[in-house]
């Protein structure tokens, strides 16, 4: 059965303070593993596609990497701005299209 | 860019009424799906759709229809609200990969 763990549930980081999330999964056949970020009251909003282990993506602040069994996403330098919920989720290619979500990492970024 | 959009925004239903969540995409996206989040929790998968006239159950559906009859349409529907389906609800629609989700639906049943 497809799986993702997120860790920790929370984070909390002075303004500055380079931190990880990680998110570890057990798919068969990933197809795509995938970072949103979410804020209070929204909907997630999609931050990167991960395809293989290896592969990295940068976006500002934020720099996810793959590989065979987890995931990181890299937070350097925080600001108070950076804080959300950021949520992990994977697609397996067993043949339905469904996405599989973490429960997430709170994480708040103090001035 | 509209994206997905949800209405309504917010909806305080009575015990045993009924209402419908529309949700629409304009990417011409194949997949579409409705999840529903409550407080602290992740997203749980209620319903979701392959194509025009295809839907399949997720982890939640009970208590909740779909129907998927053009591509960028994809309305839930409550036939008899319980307290218990007091959540956000999500809807989202995804390509080939990644997925997109609106602003959501904040309902109450009371």
């Amino acid at each position: 059965e497809d799986q993702v763990t997120q860790s920790p549930e929370a984070l909390r980081l002075q303004e500055g303070e380079s931190s990880s999330l990680n998110c570890s999964y057990t798919v068969s056949g990933l197809r795509g593993l995938f970072w949103y970020r979410q804020d209070p009251g929204k909907g997630p909003e999609f931050l990167f596609t991960l395809y293989s282990a290896g592969e990295e993506k940068e976006k500002e602040r934020l720099k996810a990497t793959l590989t065979k069994k987890e995931s990181f996403l890299h937070i350097t330098a925080p600001k108070p701005e950076d804080s959300a919920t950021y949520l992990c989720a994977v697609l397996g290619s067993s043949g339905t299209y469904k996405y599989i979500f973490g429960t997430g990492t709170r994480l708040k970024v103090l001035a | 860019n509209a994206g997905v959009t949800q209405t309504p925004k917010f909806r305080i239903l009575k015990i045993g009424q009924s209402m419908t969540l529309q949700c629409t995409q304009d990417m011409n996206h194949n997949y579409m799906y409705w999840y529903r989040q409550d407080p602290g929790m992740g997203l749980k998968l209620i319903y979701y759709s392959v194509g025009a006239g295809i839907t399949d159950k997720g982890e939640v559906p009970n208590g909740y229809n779909v129907s998927r009859s053009t591509t960028e349409d994809f309305p839930l529907r409550l036939e008899l609200a319980a307290p218990s389906q007091t959540s956000v609800y999500f809807c989202a629609s995804g390509g080939n990969t990644e997925a997109f989700f609106g602003q959501g639906t904040r309902l109450t049943v009371v």
